[in-house]
């Protein structure tokens, strides 16, 4: 079935240091793939999404290229500030599969950006 | 624009006690998702709602059911409460017409049972 692994955090970083968030993804359709951001606390934000191969979502300066070649969906952000600091989730969906209207996430990796 | 709400923010219960969690989805949506996120994992599917029908099913036991209301809106009940339903339950809504599955998420609700 349809399946997300993210790399295992956590990932302490400076501040304005660059981020990698690794991502990689199996599934038997053509998914889309999303990253979501968790604060401490609160729900799940969409970040970014991205719905066929070699598109690239962005935002807030966070950037994800879906890779069909690599199943990837890395996530990358050239200077990380302390706000940053939160849990990322990868997530695909495919219409297409058994899973069909499910979003299936990774674990998470938890960021934790110091001054 | 009114997101995603959830009520109540935490609850607590006891074992083999019965819980409902509430939902109103995002102005213009018409569909709704449950998720159980326990400490530290993902978010993990137990069903979706569609025209006040369950339309599909995450791996959850019959203890876990829901119900849609006319106006979207959507409860989650869950059934002789064990130690382990101790979670985050997140509603997501998304718009039935949108192609890619984009579902915002509400703050979810904190259950803690002892």
């Amino acid at each position: 079935g349809d399946s997300v692994t993210q790399m295992e955090g956590p990932v302490t970083l400076s501040e304005e240091a660059f981020l990698t968030i690794n991502c990689t993804y199996t599934a038997t359709g053509y998914p889309s793939l999303f990253w979501y951001v968790q604060y401490p606390g609160e729900g799940l934000q969409l970040l970014l999404k991205a719905t066929k191969a070699d598109d690239k979502g962005s935002n807030k300066g966070f950037e994800a290229t879906y890779r069909k070649e690599t199943t990837s969906f890395h996530l990358e952000k050239g200077s990380v500030q302390v706000s940053d600091s939160a849990v990322y989730f990868c997530a695909l969906s495919d219409l297409d599969s058994n899973s069909g209207y499910a979003l299936n996430f990774g674990k998470g990796t938890s960021l934790l950006v110091t001054p | 624009d009114a997101g995603v709400t959830q009520s109540p923010t935490h609850l607590i219960k006891t074992r083999g006690q019965q819980v409902t969690l509430r939902c109103s989805p995002k102005s213009g949506h018409d569909t709704v998702s449950w998720y159980q996120q326990a400490l530290g994992q993902g978010p993990q599917f137990i069903f979706q709602y569609y025209e006040e029908e369950e339309r599909q099913r995450g791996n959850f036991p019959d203890r876990f059911s829901g119900h849609q209301f006319p106006n979207y809106s959507s409860e989650l009940n869950v059934n002789a409460l064990l130690l382990g339903d101790s979670a985050l339950y997140l509603c997501a809504s998304s718009l039935s017409q949108e192609t890619y599955n984009e579902q915002f998420f509400g703050p979810g609700t904190r259950l803690t049972v002892l």
